[in-house]
């Protein structure tokens, strides 16, 4: 059965800092999610990854992928307020069209 | 964005009353999927379809039917509503036709059963 975790769960961190969530999956495959949700809303695509060695960035986010390690990053640079919400990635199941979800990590910038 | 709707947005039932939520889309997409959001747990995949009548289960389908009459609607039915079903759902359509596969969502619906 395929699982996906992510850590951590919460992380609290101040504006102006860097940090990285982990994405690591438990078998095969070469699609990776990641998204973004806001209290209340809905799941917002921020990148999609297709293939080993993929890496991504919009503005202070940047995703990659090893597929090998069945490992996906998101990077935070120099975090700022507006970056609070959680990041959500998931993992495609080409066999079942399914999609996995990993649990989450609810990301709170402080001024 | 997607043309994905889900109704209602919200409601609350009592326990023991069936209720069908409806995820309508303008975008012809093949696959539908219906999951819960519940604090802990991420996105909980219910059930799924793979087009016209043709539907499966997913990790949390007990208690949960579903129904594709046409390409454009996919309902989910609690046929007796538990305290338990009090989540959000959310409705999510793919497409197979480009590469990436990606997963667009509906707003969700926030279901609440007293």
């Amino acid at each position: 059965e395929l699982k996906v975790e992510q850590n951590p769960l919460f992380l609290s961190m101040q504006e102006g800092k860097n940090y990285t969530i982990y994405c690591n999956y438990s078998t095969t495959s070469d699609r990776l999610y990641w998204y973004r949700q806001d209290p209340g809303k809905s799941l917002e695509s921020l990148f999609v990854l297709l293939s080993n060695g993929a890496v991504k960035q919009e503005g202070r986010l940047m995703a990659s992928l090893d597929t090998k390690a069945r490992l996906s990053t998101l990077h935070i640079t120099a975090a700022v307020h507006d970056l609070s919400a959680t990041y959500f990635c998931a993992v495609f199941t080409s066999g079942t069209y399914k999609y996995i979800f990993g649990t989450g990590t609810r990301l709170k910038v402080l001024a | 964005d997607a043309g994905i709707t889900q109704s209602p947005r919200h409601k609350v039932t009592e326990t023991g009353t069936p209720v069908t939520l409806r995820c309508h889309q303008t975008e012809n997409h093949r696959y539908m999927y219906w999951y819960r959001q519940d604090p802990g747990h991420g996105l909980r995949l219910i059930h799924y379809s793979y087009g016209v009548k043709d539907t499966d289960k997913g990790e949390v389908s007990d208690g949960y039917s579903v129904s594709r009459s046409k390409t454009e609607d996919f309902l989910l039915t609690l046929e007796s509503a538990t305290s338990s079903q009090t989540s959000v759902y959310f409705c999510a359509i793919s497409e197979r036709d480009r590469p990436s596969y990606e997963q667009y969502f509906g707003p969700g619906t926030r279901l609440t059963v007293t």
